[in-house]
C-alpha cells in the first residue's frame, strides 16, 4: 500500500465551484505539505504544517486553505475554483529530526482541470 | 522570483554517457539541496541530497556536487541506462526558513538507448 495517498486522482469542475482535495499517509510523519506543479515553474508550495495544531502558508496561498484533521490527514480546499488554479496537486510528508530530515515523501498527485 | 532554477529544460544523452544535469540558485541562506525523480503519473522521489558543508555526495552511480561560491549545483549520472529517463527537480532548503523547500522547473533527462 502507498504511504502517502490523495484523493481524487483527477478532478475536472467549474469556475466558482468549492473544491477539496484530500492527502493521507501512513508513514506517521509530522509534517505534511501541499504544492501545485505548472509547466515551466515546478513545484511551489502552498501550504505546509508541521503538527495538528500549526499551519503555515507557503509561497502561494492565495485562494487556497488547508485542514490538518488528523496527523495523518491534510486536506486542501479551493473555495471558489478559478481556471488558473488548473495545475498538478502534490501533497507531501517528512520526518522532524532538524537539518538531515529534509527528505520529502509524495503522493501521487491529483491533477485537476477548472474550466 | 524563482530561487532555484534549470535552466535546462531537457537533456538527452546516449545510454552508458554521463548524464550532467545542472542547478542554480540565489539564495545565500540555502543550506541543504535535493534532487527528485519524476516518473510521468508518479510523485516526485528523492533521489540524492547534499548539504553545505561538503561540496561532493556520491551514491552509487549518481554523484552531487556544490559549489557555493558559485551558487551552483549539479547531478552526475555515470552510466547513464533508459530507466533514469525522467524529470529530474533541484530542490534547495534553509534551516532558518523552518526548512521551507523551494524548487526548480525540472530537467526532462531522456537516455537513448
Amino acid at each position: 500500500d502507498a504511504d502517502v495517498t490523495q484523493t481524487p486522482r483527477n478532478r475536472i469542475t467549474k469556475t466558482g465551484k468549492r473544491i477539496m482535495l484530500e492527502c493521507s499517509q501512513t508513514k506517521g510523519h509530522d509534517r505534511m505539505y501541499w504544492y501545485r506543479q505548472d509547466p515551466g515553474l515546478g513545484l511551489r508550495l502552498i501550504y505546509y504544517s508541521f503538527d495538528v495544531k500549526d499551519i503555515n502558508k507557503g509561497e502561494i496561498s492565495d485562494g487556497y486553505s488547508v485542514s490538518r484533521q488528523a496527523q495523518a490527514k491534510f486536506s486542501l480546499s479551493l473555495e471558489s475554483a478559478i481556471p488558473n488554479q488548473t495545475a498538478l496537486y502534490f501533497c507531501a510528508t517528512s520526518d522532524f529530526g532538524g537539518f538531515a530530515y529534509n527528505e520529502q515523501f509524495f503522493g501521487p498527485g491529483t491533477r485537476l482541470t477548472v474550466l | 522570483d524563482q530561487q532555484v532554477k534549470q535552466n535546462s529544460p531537457s537533456l538527452s544523452v546516449q545510454e552508458g554517457r554521463i548524464s550532467i544535469l545542472n542547478c542554480d540558485y540565489t539564495n545565500s541562506m540555502f543550506d541543504y539541496f535535493l534532487w527528485y525523480k519524476k516518473y510521468p503519473a508518479e510523485g516526485p522521489t528523492f533521489l540524492i541530497s547534499i548539504s553545505s558543508i561538503k561540496d561532493k555526495n556520491e551514491d552509487g552511480r549518481f554523484t552531487v556536487f556544490l559549489n557555493k561560491s558559485a551558487k551552483h549545483l549539479s547531478l552526475h549520472i555515470v552510466p547513464s541506462q533508459p530507466g533514469d529517463s525522467a524529470v529530474y527537480f533541484c530542490a534547495a532548503s534553509a534551516l532558518a526558513n523552518n526548512n521551507d523547500m523551494r524548487f526548480g522547473a525540472g530537467t526532462r533527462l531522456t537516455v537513448k538507448p
